[in-house]
């Protein structure tokens, strides 16, 4: 069984860096693109970041371009997301995504629960 | 970048058809997906590649992609499928994801 859980959320200052995991298991990780996708309180999703299966080619959404840089761990089944610059408006629930296909980018296919990062003085 | 527009709300009475568009320009030329998320939950695919159903989803939930319009139909609406549905593309052209923001469905 596919399972995804996101790890390192918690309560950082504006201008800090925080660093999540998505400890993956259920499949060959190496073989497919994970992203991260975020959700403000009260608010719609938002993507953030993927990493093809290879981690060869990386994407980012422009909001956090610079700032945020997406890596994987083959050894150790896990994806990362370094968050640095952090604002106010990062504050949500990250979510960890795993992409359905091994050949496109198209959907996701199972999620993680998420972990809360509040940006705040 | 490309934009995709969603109704905020439907309502619906049990046992009737809830139907949720998302709009995009030429969206038919694009494979859409359709997630529904339940109140403190993850979000949960229901319909890939414009009309497909992941096992477990129930036969209710159908999608069709065509113009600039793709629809998500909920047919026989229970009282479960009240959560907020949200349709998503991959735009190849910016390698980005593209969510719409979501359509709060309320079973009255």
């Amino acid at each position: 069984e596919v399972h995804l859980l996101e790890s390192g959320g918690g309560l950082v200052q504006p201008g800090g860096s925080l660093r999540l995991s998505c400890a993956a298991s259920g499949f060959t990780f190496s073989s497919y693109a994970v992203s991260w996708v975020r959700q403000p309180p009260g608010k719609g999703l938002e993507w953030v970041s993927a990493i093809s299966g290879s981690g060869g080619t990386t994407y980012y959404a422009d909001s956090v371009k610079g700032r945020f840089t997406i890596s994987r761990d083959h050894s150790k089944n896990t994806a990362y997301l370094q968050m640095n610059s952090l604002r106010a408006e990062d504050t949500a629930v990250y979510y960890c995504a795993k992409v359905k296909s091994t050949l496109s980018m198209e959907v996701f296919d199972y999620w993680g629960q998420g972990t809360l990062v509040t940006v705040s003085s | 970048s490309y934009v995709l527009t969603q109704p905020p709300s439907v309502s619906v009475a049990p046992g009737q058809t809830a139907r949720i568009t998302c709009g995009g320009k030429n969206i038919g030329t694009k494979s859409v997906h359709w997630y529904q998320q339940k109140p403190g939950q993850a979000p949960v695919v229901v319909v890939y590649d414009d009309t497909y159903r992941p096992s477990g989803i129930p036969e209710r939930f159908s999608g069709s992609d065509s113009g600039n319009t793709a629809t998500l139909t909920i047919s026989r609406v229970e009282a479960g499928d009240e959560a907020d549905y949200y349709c998503q593309v991959w735009d190849s052209g910016s390698d980005h994801y593209v969510f719409g923001i979501g359509t709060k469905v309320t079973v009255l």
